[in-house]
């Protein structure tokens, strides 16, 4: 699977877009993109995923370069609560367990 | 009960103790994992089952043995564990596509079991 580039730490002010950047330069074709929070002391929480089209949903939009090289998660108005460690992962489709967690970025949203 | 739950939430245990951990899943899916995450650590997969058959095992020391008897319980086996198996041991369950098929890889996460070692 693509191996992705996450930066260590973000902050975010409360009512703002947090934006957290992805690099998977090495992706493939048929290789998705796949966003996961995880809060304090709990387990990993899906959020979205995406192939080529930008996606949005209840909790978040993903926006996918044309290239596919990197993308860009998007908490439209961050609360406290959306303090958490978030992960973008690659991998296919057909094979559910080869996620491979990497350290992800802490986002801290502030009062 | 809904979701993935994880029993107990807490652990402490000496070095010579037995103890097992416990997963549960409502949601029907067919496959089970256990994830290790040590502080300041990625989350690290242990052990894969997919119709209650293990079919991946990361180098995981004999110290560990899982056991899946069904698709919706996987247990973890502990016994004379070291201190720095002190972890939260997280467990998972997704739907894994029949032949042919293609589902997103979407994994539901229980709360975790808190593990020290003394």
């Amino acid at each position: 699977d693509a191996k992705t580039t996450q930066p260590p730490s973000m902050d975010c002010a409360e009512g703002r877009a947090a934006n957290l950047p992805c690099n998977h330069s090495t992706i493939s074709g048929n290789e998705y993109v796949y966003w996961y929070r995880q809060i304090h002391s709990q387990g990993p929480q899906y959020i979205i995923h995406g192939l080529k089209n930008n996606e949005t949903n209840e909790m978040a939009s993903l926006i996918i370069t044309e290239d596919r090289k990197s993308s860009t998660l998007i908490l439209p108005h961050a609360t406290l609560r959306d303090t958490a460690v978030y992960y973008c992962i690659v991998g296919s489709g057909g094979s559910n367990y080869k996620l491979t967690f990497g350290k992800g970025t802490l986002l801290t949203v502030n009062p | 009960e809904t979701g993935v739950t994880q029993t107990p939430r807490h652990l402490v245990m000496g070095m010579t103790n037995k103890k097992s951990l416990k997963c549960e899943q409502h949601l029907g899916h067919n496959a089970m994992y256990w994830y290790k995450q040590s502080a300041k650590k990625p989350l690290e997969l242990m052990f894969v089952y997919n119709f209650k058959e293990q079919t991946e095992n990361n180098s995981v020391p004999s110290r560990f043995s899982p056991e899946c008897p069904n698709s919706s319980h996987l247990f973890l086996h502990l016994h004379t564990l070291q201190p720095e198996d002190s972890a939260l041991y997280l467990c998972a369950s997704s739907q894994e596509p029949l032949a042919g098929g293609w589902v997103r890889n979407e994994q539901f996460f229980g709360p975790g079991t808190r593990l020290t070692v003394l």
